[in-house]
């Protein structure tokens, strides 16, 4: 069974860090891609960023480039999310999801989810 | 970017009626490879989203055969055949053909 674990979740002050981490179980992590999906509170998804399997390419969406940092430690099963200059509106549930991909599954999806952290950034 | 628009906004459905939802998209989600990536979730009331449908019209891994999805191009609908009291929840259509992976706004189910 597929477990995704996220923590590293809190109160942060707007231009504050935070580090999220993912643990994953229950599938062969180094073969997925994986994500972080965040959704503010009372809102819709929001895809923040992906990384390959290997790490060797990242995307980000426009609203965290430069500020959030996506990485993974294959031999640790988790994945990290570093994220700075924090502001009020990055508040949100973020989620850690498996992207089930054209290299490993011939299609594309989000095919396993986390439970949430929650970051809240404010003074 | 693509931007995903779904209607309606909310959804108040009749137990075992059927219901249906709409999601368009500002550009063709045909893909290069042949495939069109449009995806269903599905998110319960305090609970991470599910995937429900992929590739416009298959259903993942356990879920129920009243839930199908149609479409082609920009224009893509998900329908529940009968609406049962586990389906209240908020429905989001997403496109993975192109980075950024974009959502749409959701459409709430409730029950009548």
């Amino acid at each position: 069974e597929v477990q995704l674990v996220e923590s590293g979740g809190g109160l942060v002050q707007p231009g504050g860090s935070l580090r999220l981490s993912c643990a994953a179980s229950g599938f062969t992590f180094n073969t997925y891609e994986m994500s972080w999906v965040r959704q503010a509170p009372g809102k819709g998804l929001e895809w923040v960023a992906t990384i390959i399997s290997t790490g060797s390419r990242i995307y980000y969406a426009d609203s965290v480039k430069g500020r959030f940092t996506l990485s993974r430690d294959n031999s640790k099963n988790t994945l990290y999310l570093q994220m700075n200059s924090l502001r009020a509106e990055d508040t949100a549930v973020y989620y850690c999801a498996k992207y089930c991909t054209t290299n490993s599954c011939y299609t594309r999806y989000f095919d396993s989810w986390g439970q949430g952290t929650l970051v809240t950034v404010s003074s | 970017d693509i931007v995903m628009t779904q209607t309606p906004l909310s959804s108040p459905v009749t137990l075992g009626q059927p219901a249906s939802f709409s999601c368009r998209s500002s550009q063709s989600l045909a893909n290069s490879d042949g495939n069109t990536y449009l995806n269903w979730l599905q998110q319960r009331p305090g609970q991470p989203p599910r995937l429900l449908i992929y590739k416009i019209s298959n259903r993942f891994s356990g879920v129920p055969d009243r839930f199908s999805g149609s479409g082609a191009g920009t224009n893509f609908t998900l329908r529940i055949s009968r609406v049962e009291a586990e389906d209240v929840g908020i429905y989001y259509c997403m496109q993975a053909t192109q980075y950024p992976l974009t959502f749409g706004g959701g459409t709430k189910v409730e029950i009548k």
